[in-house]
């Protein structure tokens, strides 16, 4: 089974821009989440999707939006970027069965830099 | 709200010795909790998880007991190698909350020969 993987690992925008980062989820599952981890700190949930909707959302402002599409993959959309956004963005997928949550495994991340 | 606290690293060990990282946690109701690793440039591995009160987890020579009473998960293994360097994450996960993870700040470990 193939695990999860991101794209790009590493991307530079500059201040005010858009950016789009993506996430093929493992197979066999269907919630994909995604997190930001600011250096030196621990990841914080931005959202979760399952079957193509936002299924919850951490502290973040409407700027972070995202998508799930069929296939279970995602993308994480930030747009009108701050310097503050700098962080690596780390994609899990799950198989969520009612109200429990299964296999949740990480990808290796994006390290976005904002300048 | 739902929080975690780690012992602030780095720790910095000699090779064989033993090892604890301190985790506590506050939640409402009743939680998963999870240790995981990352290594340098890499992303999150999950280590172990114990699910309910006096579960043990364990995994590669790691362990870690969830207790309900003082409301910890600490991290422990009897003997530490240079390669366990790397940082670890104390998580919790809730049932029914979308089962997003509430990490801790983490605990860069630094294991020398």
């Amino acid at each position: 089974e193939t695990g999860v993987t991101q794209s790009p690992t590493h991307l530079i925008k500059t201040r005010g821009q858009q950016v789009t980062l993506r996430c093929s989820s493992q197979s066999g599952h269907n919630t994909v989440s995604w997190y930001q981890q600011a250096l030196g700190q621990g990841p914080q949930f931005i959202f979760q999707y399952y079957r193509e909707e936002e299924n919850g959302r951490g502290n973040f402002p409407p700027r972070f939006s995202g998508l799930q599409f069929p296939n279970y993959s995602s993308e994480l959309n930030v747009n009108a970027l701050e310097l503050d956004d700098s962080a690596l963005y780390l994609c899990a997928s799950s198989l969520k069965e009612g109200n429990y949550n299964y296999g949740y495994t990480f990808g290796s991340g994006t390290r976005l830099t904002v300048v | 709200g739902n929080s975690v606290t780690q012992m602030e690293g780095p720790v910095t060990l000699s090779e064989e010795a033993f090892l604890t990282i301190n985790c506590t946690y506050t939640a409402t109701g009743y939680p998963s909790l999870f240790w995981y690793v990352q290594y340098p440039g890499e992303g999150l591995q999950l280590l172990l998880k114990a699910t309910k009160a006096d579960d043990k987890g364990s995994n590669k020579g790691f362990e870690a007991t969830y207790r309900k009473e003082t409301t910890s998960f600490h991290l422990e293994k009897g003997s530490v190698q240079v390669s366990d360097s790397a940082v670890y994450f104390c998580a919790l996960g809730l049932t029914g909350g979308g089962n997003k993870l509430t990490f801790g700040t983490g605990t860069q470990l630094k294991v020398e020969l």
